[in-house]
Order: C-alpha cells, then structure tokens, then sequence
C-alpha cells in the first residue's frame, strides 16, 4: 500500500511568488493534516481536513496560506506572496477514521520550501 | 507550550537498550501520551501511545508510572537505523492534532 506522497519534494521561490503544494493521503484516508518546520523551530500543525471540509485551521499562520481538498481526495497547500520566513518543509499526514493503531498519522517526507 | 520535557541529547550502543524518558507533570485524565520519531530527511513516524497502562509493540515498549506524570520509551535492541530524533507528544483523546516539542537526538553507535 503506497504511503502519504507530497510534491515537490523540494522547491525554491523567490521572494513574493506563488507556490503550491500537493499531498496524496494514503487511500481511504479522511482525515488529512499539514505541518510545517520553520528553520530552528519545532514542527508546528496547521490545520486539518476530514474529506473535503476544514476541521481545525487554527494553525494556519496568515492569509497568505490557503489550503484545499477538493472531493476529498488530495490536498494543496498554496503560499501566496510567499515571505523569507516561510521557508522550511511542510508535512502531510492522513489518518483513518477510528480507534487503533491504524487510525494513527502516517506522515509523508516533507516538502522542503525554500524562499529566498 | 511544550507539555513534555525530554533531553535534548543520548547516546545508545548498537545491540543494547534504548531508555528514553518523559517527563508530563501537567498530564490531565483524558490525555494520552504519544511517542513518534523523526529519522533525518523523512517525516515522522508513529511507535506507540498509551493512556496509563504499559504498552508494546513491534518496535517499542511504553512504561508510564502510576500518576501518568513520566513516561519511558524502550527500544530493545538498538541498531544503526534506530538514529533518529524521538517526540514524546501529549495528546487529548478526540482531538488527533499533535504538538511536537524539540525532542530527544538518539544517536545509535557501533
């Protein structure tokens, strides 16, 4: 079974472009979650789909960030102007509804933003 | 705010057990202790979670004392891969979001 997949695995922009990031959860996952670790600092929750709807985006750091899961399928994380002190990696997880080990996050490798 | 406290550092000898600890004074009844693990260049990973009694799997043992206030994270058999750096995460039941803090570096040598 493929895990959670995010791409670009890597991109660099330059200050006040636009970036997109996309996460594939693992198949038949509702829940999904992004994270992201600012250089220095500890990996921080964004916000939290389950399908299509937004759960929890208390995380989110500004407008600047806009998050989607059309169909509730995959999930694209847009930066827009994007800023020097966004650069860092972003994290996916998706998470099965339910109790079990099973139910737990499974994290994809990261997608490494770097702005400069 | 960071709800565990953990060291920053340790060192483990390939073959011998790994004792990881956690401190989580503040720990409230509905509150569950998670324990994930970043290996470099990859996302977390999820080992293990428990709410008061011990717990093992196939990677880990969990030992939480009796007040719920410390727990340890015990790798068996250390080796090589098992380099990575270990978050002990308190998290509410129902609510899956989790809030990592700087983690314990465990450097697994030869």
């Amino acid at each position: 079974e493929a895990g959670v997949t995010q791409f670009p695995s890597h991109s660099v922009i330059e200050k006040g472009q636009t970036v997109t990031l996309r996460c594939d959860p693992i198949s038949g996952h509702d829940n999904l979650y992004w994270y992201r670790r600012v250089m220095g600092k500890e990996i921080k929750f964004l916000l939290h789909f389950v399908k299509e709807s937004k759960q929890d985006e208390s995380g989110m750091p500004n407008n600047r960030f806009l998050a989607e899961r059309t169909g509730g399928t995959y999930s694209t994380l847009k930066v827009q102007p994007a800023e020097l002190e966004d650069s860092g990696v972003y994290f996916c997880a998706s998470r099965q509804s339910g109790r079990g080990t099973y139910n737990e996050q499974f994290f994809g490798p990261g997608t490494r933003l770097t702005v400069l | 705010d960071a709800k565990t406290t953990q060291p920053t550092s340790m060192d483990c000898a390939e073959g011998r057990a790994a004792n990881l600890p956690c401190n989580h004074s503040t720990i409230s009844g509905n509150e569950y202790v998670y324990w994930y693990r970043q290996i470099h260049s990859q996302g977390p990973q999820y080992i293990i979670h428990g709410l008061k009694n011990n717990e093992t799997n196939e990677m880990a043992s969990l030992i939480i004392t009796e007040d719920r206030k410390s727990s340890t994270l015990i790798l068996p058999h250390a080796t090589l891969r098992d380099t990575a750096v270990y978050y002990c995460i308190v998290r509410v039941r129902n609510d899956y979001k989790l809030s990592f803090g700087a983690g314990t570096t465990v450097t697994v040598r030869a």
